[in-house]
């Protein structure tokens, strides 16, 4: 079966990190480009972050830029995040999306159901 | 960064009815790169169309998409139970990517 499964979430201190997981399955993993999308409670997307099929390109949204680190391990066919000094604002569904082609992703045909995160003292 | 707003906030109809949102970005979207999604509570984003015209691989011909520039429109034709849901345009025509605040489609 075609999936995505994210893993890793949980609830963190502000100033903590945390690393998230997502499991690929059922397609070539390292044919694409993949990147997290995450979802405030009861509000819209936001993409995070991006990588192309090797890692060797990335990108990331202005809000987590230097804190968050995307990778990924195509022998693995996992896809990481690495969030570092989470603040409140970070508190969110964190989902992995598979982009459209190998490069950096464009638009999404593969979501997974997402992990949560949240961020409170 | 490209600012999408979607209109209406919420739709309202009933089943066998037509549906038409609206999605309008702040700049141009260059070569129409525009994607339309659907969420369901509970469940994860689907991808409906892209290329603010080309339906994904098993979507419904009830669903079409059309814009270009600044404006764009996702279309049901005929609103099945499914279909009520939360919907969402993305643009991929710069590289920070960006989501509408979304649409929701409720039964009337």
């Amino acid at each position: 079966e075609v999936q995505l499964v994210e893993s890793g979430g949980g609830v963190v201190r502000p100033g903590g990190s945390l690393r998230l997981s997502c499991a690929a399955s059922g397609f070539t993993f390292d044919d694409y480009g993949m990147s997290w999308v995450r979802q405030a409670p009861g509000k819209g997307l936001e993409w995070v972050s991006g990588i192309n099929w090797n890692g060797g390109s990335t990108g990331y949204a202005d809000s987590v830029k230097g804190r968050f680190t995307i990778s990924r391990d195509n022998a693995k066919n996992s896809l990481y995040l690495q969030m570092n000094s989470l603040r409140a604002e970070d508190t969110a569904l964190y989902h992995c999306a598979r982009g459209d082609y190998g490069d950096l992703p464009r638009y999404f045909d593969l979501w997974g159901r997402g992990t949560l995160v949240t961020v409170s003292s | 960064e490209i600012v999408l707003t979607q209109s209406p906030g919420t739709l309202s109809l009933s089943p066998g009815e037509r549906a038409t949102l609206s999605c309008r970005a702040s700049q141009s979207v260059s070569s129409s790169y525009l994607a339309w999604y659907q969420q369901k509570p509970g469940q994860a984003p689907r991808l409906l169309i892209y290329g603010a015209s080309s339906r994904a691989t098993g979507i419904p011909d009830r669903f079409s998409g059309s814009g270009s520039g600044t404006d764009f429109t996702l279309t049901i034709s005929r609103l099945e139970p499914e279909d009520f849901a939360v919907y969402y345009c993305q643009q991929y025509g710069s590289s920070k990517l960006t989501f509408g605040g979304g649409t929701k489609v409720e039964i009337k």
